[in-house]
């Protein structure tokens, strides 16, 4: 059971323009949420979060907004660099609980020069 | 600071062997978490360790096993090698206070099943 979802395995993007990576979540009880980025040959490396009390985070060119009610996730990346190039997992957790996160799928993001 | 070590970083085993796995957290972490990365599968949470005692549990069988040090370093051991068991190990450490804790990765180990 497949509680966090990232429906496209990858994208690809001209450099410059914006790339919106997608993530649904089935459970209900997920209040937290991560978005990570994975180098090959690296481990994952934390991007940006949100908390279901707010539905827009930015960091510098990542923005992440949230959905409750579709139980939907976008991480936007404006404007899309080459060094963006790399797989992107979308994760959940429930804030108040021990450290459980549920991972998506990811999807490979591709930024053209 | 250092980050996450992993070792090996590369493991060739066959059918039916075990392998025991290694992880040495951020100084200061005291949860440690593995995950197991396949192709299409994303990252499979497996167990999570804080303070010498497992806090979590992922749905993988009995085979997979680990344990936690005094000084917060893990080992994973999976006995019984099955093909299926060939992909990434990742573990990752994080202070333990909670879900919203963030979580710092180590760079795997490459698990072969031949």
């Amino acid at each position: 059971d497949q509680q966090v979802k990232q429906n496209s395995p990858s994208l690809s993007v001209q450099e410059g323009r914006i790339s919106i990576l997608n993530c649904d979540y089935t459970n209900s009880m997920f209040d937290y949420f991560l978005w990570y980025k994975k180098y090959p040959a690296e481990g994952p490396t934390f991007l940006i979060s949100i908390s279901s009390i707010k539905d827009k985070n930015e960091d510098g060119r990542f923005t992440v907004f949230l959905n409750k009610s579709a139980k939907h996730l976008s991480l936007h990346i404006v404007p899309s660099q080459p060094g963006d190039s790399a797989v992107y997992f979308c994760a959940a957790s429930k804030s108040g609980g021990y450290q459980k996160v549920t991972f998506g799928t990811g999807t490979k993001l591709q930024v053209i020069p | 600071k250092a980050g996450v070590t992993q070792t090996p970083r590369y493991l060739i085993k066959t059918r039916g062997q075990q392998v025991t796995l290694s992880c040495s957290p951020i100084s200061g972490h005291r949860s440690v978490s593995w995950y197991q990365q396949t192709p299409g599968q994303g990252l499979q949470f497996l167990f999570e360790y804080f303070s010498e005692t497992q806090r979590n549990k992922g749905n993988f069988p009995g085979r997979f096993s680990g344990r936690q040090f005094s000084n917060s370093r893990s080992e994973m051991n999976v006995s019984t090698l099955e093909l299926g068991d060939s992909a990434l190990y990742l573990c990752a450490s994080s202070f333990g206070r909670g879900g919203t804790d963030t979580q710092y990765f180590g760079p795997g180990t490459r698990l072969t099943v031949l």
